[in-house]
């Protein structure tokens, strides 16, 4: 079935540091790739999304670029601030149905 | 704009037990969505339904049963309690889209079972 691997499950960094989440995909056919953010004690929020080869999502300075070649859609911010520390998702929609699958998650905390 | 609301927020349960999890949503989306959330696991589905009346498995069916009565409406039943169990349940909903739609979240029924 389709999966969604996230390498790492906890990232530490200071701020305006550069952000890179990685995530792979494996899926039969041709998937749209999600971003959401958590913040404790909330449900997951819709980052963006892209649903085709190299098209590029974006929202609040964070973005990432749909790559069918690599099977990548890894998440990047240029500079974090101390209000990004959050948990993040990379998640993938199964095309030709409903269902949405994730990944295991990335814990970022920013240190001021 | 609407909202997800889930009921309880929590929930403790004995080893054994029947526990049941609600929620509702005022978007009037179609397809609603039950996803287990564990430390270091992340989100994994459980059901979901596309439209009143219908289910679908998700990776984690089993020890579950689900119910969607009213477009608005869709439960969650742990049909029997594991002793030490300790998760968030979280439900969601979207308009029908193919696996392309983005998901609104409830903020979730946290699981203890003593």
């Amino acid at each position: 079935g389709d999966s969604v691997t996230q390498t790492e499950g906890q990232v530490a960094l200071s701020e305006e540091d550069f952000l890179t989440i990685h995530c792979n995909y494996s899926a039969s056919g041709y998937p749209a790739l999600f971003w959401y953010v958590q913040y404790p004690g909330e449900g997951p929020q819709f980052l963006f999304r892209a649903s085709r080869d190299k098209e590029k999502g974006s929202s609040r300075g964070f973005e990432a670029t749909y790559d069918k070649g690599t099977t990548s859609f890894h998440l990047r911010k240029a500079s974090v601030q101390e209000s990004d520390s959050a948990v993040y998702y990379c998640a993938l929609g199964d095309f030709g149905n409903e269902k949405i699958t994730f990944g295991a998650g990335t814990k970022l905390t920013i240190k001021p | 704009g609407g909202i997800i609301t889930q009921t309880p927020k929590f929930l403790i349960g004995q080893e054994g037990q029947k526990l049941t999890l609600k929620c509702q949503q005022n978007f009037n989306h179609d397809t609603m969505y039950w996803y287990r959330q564990d430390s270091g696991k992340g989100l994994r589905l459980i059901y979901y339904s596309i439209t009143e009346n219908d289910l679908q498995k998700g990776d984690l069916s089993e020890g579950y049963d689900a119910s969607r009565e009213k477009k608005s409406s869709f439960s969650l039943t742990v049909t029997s309690a594991q002793k030490n169990e300790m998760a968030v349940f979280l439900c969601a909903s979207s308009v029908p889209g193919q696996g392309t739609e983005r998901l609104f979240f409830g903020h979730g029924t946290k699981l203890s079972v003593l």
